[in-house]
């Protein structure tokens, strides 16, 4: 299953397929992103970051793709597992922004059917 | 390790009222950022401590004030309550460094509701 970002907010797949959850960033010159997963009654739960110099970066079942031309940035969630329902919130850190200022997107939830 | 903990869990006030929130970020961590979180939407930066000082600032009135202590633990204070400062209160920490991007990691938030 995929997502378009902000315009398609929710997401649902089923157990076992592949996910792939999308992001439109706000800013060309921003240099760093992260991705976090929010479950209900929870704060953002840190998955993978990526640095501009990059255009992939690859965890644990997840891989994110960086794609500057467009200011796209995409996750990917192999073989998703019930316990990956929550929503997925894209940071950027925009550039002049001293310390770890980050902005974050509306978010997509993710429901994964059994 | 302990993560990132904030105190109260949960809160309710009244419009008028003030209102002192509290974090304790990730051992190693010497920076702290405090967020809100409306229901349905994304953090949304509110200010950030390093070193006892406010660093950066978001666009939030002045209302809404911190503090970080000697020990990088730090409060969040909201003065004069309005009905829309019902939110989540999010806590984020992470270690300052020179042309080094970190990751932030966050606490589970305190919910706010203003009657």
């Amino acid at each position: 299953g995929e997502s378009v970002g902000l315009h398609l907010p929710t997401l649902s797949v089923q157990e076992g397929d592949n996910s792939i959850i999308n992001c439109a960033y706000s800013n060309s010159a921003s240099d760093y992103f992260i991705w976090y997963k929010q479950e209900s009654g929870k704060g953002p739960q840190f998955i993978i970051d990526i640095r501009s110099n990059m255009d992939k970066r690859q965890g644990q079942r997840v891989t994110v793709l960086l794609n500057k031309t467009v200011k796209h940035l995409s996750l990917q969630i192999a073989a998703t597992q019930p316990g990956d329902s929550a929503v997925y919130f894209c940071a950027e850190k925009k550039p002049k922004a001293t310390g770890n200022q980050f902005y974050f997107g509306t978010g997509t939830s993710l429901t994964v059917i059994p | 390790d302990a993560g990132v903990t904030q105190s109260p869990t949960h809160l309710i006030k009244t419009r008028g009222q003030q209102v002192t929130l509290r974090c304790s970020p990730k051992s190693g961590h010497d920076t702290v950022s405090w967020y809100q979180q409306a229901l349905g939407q994304g953090p949304q930066f509110i200010f950030q401590y390093y070193e006892e000082e406010e660093r950066q600032r978001g666009n939030f009135p002045d209302r809404f004030s911190g503090h970080q202590f000697p020990n990088y633990s730090s409060e969040l204070n909201v003065n004069a309550l309005l009905l829309g400062d019902s939110a989540l209160y999010l806590c984020a920490s992470s270690l300052r460094g020179q042309g080094i991007r970190q990751p932030q990691h966050f606490g589970d938030g305190t919910r706010l509701s203003i009657l």
